[in-house]
C-alpha cells in the first residue's frame, strides 16, 4: 500500500468514550502532522512530529493526545470530546522541510461527537 | 487573524473556459505558495506550487501567478474540465520557530459545468 492511510474513515463517539485515530505513511517521510478541518474554516494545524519527536502543539486541548511510535505511524487518542470537536481530521506527512512539494494528506477521518 | 484568505467560497465556470481562483495573504515572510485540490471524501492533493522568487509557474492546464507587491496568488485552469470540479485550497509556508508551517485558506468550491 502506498501514500498516507487513515483509519477509520468515519467515527461516531459519545462524549464519555475513548477512541483513537490511526495514520500510516509508506512514503519514507520523516515528518507527520494532524490537521483539523471544520466547516467553513481553514485547515488548522494541531500537532507536528519530526523524526518521531513532537515539535509543535498548536494550543490543542488535552482531550486530544497524539502518539508517534515510529516515523511511519501516528495516532490521535481522543477522550471526553465535545460536540464542537466534530470535524474532519486529516493526517499528512512530508520530508522535514516540505517547501515546494508540500504535504501528502490522507483521506481523513470524519468524526462526529454526540 | 487569517493570514491566507480565499474570499470567494464558490465559483462556477463553463467547460472549456478559464477558471481563475484567487488567494490573498498578509505575511511577507512566506516563501512557498501551494494549491491543493480536494474531492469529497478524500484528503487534499497537491496540485502546483510556486517559490516566492518567481512570479509564474506552469504545469499543463494549471498556471499559478504570484504578485508579491499585492500579496496575491491566483490559479488559472485552462481549459476547465468537469473533472476539475472540487474544492481548491491555497496555502503559504514559512519556517517559524524552526518548524515549517503551512497556513491554509478556507477553500473555493469550483464547479465546471458541462
Amino acid at each position: 500500500e502506498t501514500g498516507v492511510t487513515q483509519t477509520p474513515r468515519h467515527l461516531v463517539m459519545g462524549m464519555t468514550n475513548k477512541k483513537s485515530l490511526k495514520c500510516e505513511q509508506h512514503l519514507g517521510h520523516n515528518a507527520m502532522y494532524w490537521y483539523k478541518q471544520s466547516a467553513k474554516k481553514p485547515l488548522e494545524l494541531m500537532f507536528v512530529y519530526s523524526l518521531e519527536e513532537r515539535v509543535e502543539n498548536n494550543s490543542v486541548p488535552s482531550r486530544f493526545s497524539p502518539e508517534c511510535p515510529n516515523s511511519s505511524h501516528l495516532f490521535l487518542h481522543l477522550h471526553t470530546l465535545q460536540p464542537e470537536d466534530s470535524a474532519l481530521y486529516l493526517c499528512a506527512s512530508s520530508q522535514d522541510s516540505p517547501g515546494f512539494y508540500g504535504y501528502t494528506f490522507g483521506s481523513g477521518t470524519r468524526l462526529t461527537v454526540v | 487573524d487569517q493570514q491566507v484568505k480565499q474570499n470567494s467560497p464558490s465559483l462556477s465556470v463553463q467547460e472549456g473556459r478559464i477558471s481563475i481562483l484567487n488567494c490573498d495573504y498578509t505575511n511577507s515572510m512566506f516563501d512557498y505558495f501551494l494549491w491543493y485540490k480536494k474531492y469529497p471524501a478524500e484528503g487534499p492533493t497537491f496540485l502546483i506550487s510556486i517559490s516566492s522568487i518567481k512570479d509564474k509557474n506552469e504545469d499543463g492546464r494549471f498556471t499559478v501567478f504570484l504578485n508579491k507587491s499585492a500579496k496575491h496568488l491566483s490559479l488559472h485552469i485552462v481549459p476547465s474540465q468537469p473533472g476539475d470540479s472540487a474544492v481548491y485550497f491555497c496555502a503559504a509556508s514559512a519556517q517559524i520557530s524552526g518548524t515549517y508551517k503551512y497556513i491554509f485558506g478556507t477553500g473555493t468550491r469550483l464547479k465546471v459545468l458541462a
